[in-house]
């Protein structure tokens, strides 16, 4: 069974500019979750994608955003890009039938800003 | 606001000795997952512990988790190279519900010497 998949696994943007990350859920999962991943700041929900809705949001500005499609499916999106958007961009996949919500995460989107 | 606190942050481990680290969370939730990462990697799935009392073994390692203390212990036996890593514990808040995230900690960071 295929894992979470993210793309591109790494890129390099200057500030201002916008990007977009692409997560594929594990097949059969409907549920997919971003997070932030920072020295200073650690591990952070940014938010968790369920049937297309947005069902949790974390606190960060609404130059972050994402969206989900038909197939599971997950991107999000940051605009206006700051220095400080540098971080590891983990997906996380999960099946809301399973009882016990354990999160599969992918191998990371590392964007650096510039 | 929920707080997951683990200590302590570094832990420098000798070969073939034991060693317990720990995670408290400030919210009442049955639900508390251990994850590893390891330099550069994604998070990996190490325990789902979910309920009052659970333990999990895996190998050298055993979870626990006391819903009463909101603490989970994460013990080490006979520490190996192989287990040096960083170790996160996240909480799942509101446990199992429908805006349910979680909130990881910011990670103990294991190095096991000769």
């Amino acid at each position: 069974k295929a894992g979470v998949t993210q793309t591109p696994r790494y890129l390099i943007k200057t500030r201002g500019q916008q990007v977009t990350l692409s997560c594929s859920p594990i097949s059969g999962h409907r549920s997919v979750s971003w997070y932030q991943q920072t020295p200073g700041q650690g591990l952070q929900f940014l938010f968790e994608y369920f049937s297309e809705t947005q069902r949790n949001k974390g606190n960060f500005p609404g130059r972050f955003s994402g969206r989900q499609f038909s197939n599971s499916r997950s991107e999000m999106n940051v605009s206006t890009l700051e220095l400080g958007d540098s971080a590891l961009y983990l997906c996380a996949s999960s099946s809301r039938l399973a009882s016990t919500g354990e999160l599969f995460f992918g191998e990371g989107s590392r964007l650096t800003v510039l | 606001e929920l707080k997951v606190e683990q200590n302590p942050l570094f832990l420098s481990m000798q070969e073939g000795k034991n060693y317990t680290i720990y995670c408290n969370y400030s919210t009442t939730s049955d639900r508390l997952y251990w994850y590893r990462q390891d330099p550069g990697k994604s998070l990996e799935s190490l325990f789902v512990l979910l309920s009052n009392g659970a333990v999990k073994q895996e190998g050298r390692l055993m979870a626990s988790l006391d819903t009463k203390a909101r603490l989970s212990t994460l013990h080490i036996t006979a520490a190996v190279h192989d287990l040096s890593a960083t170790y996160f514990c996240a909480v799942d808040v509101p446990p199992g519900g429908a805006n349910s995230k979680l909130t990881f900690g910011k990670g103990i960071t294991l190095s096991v010497r000769p």
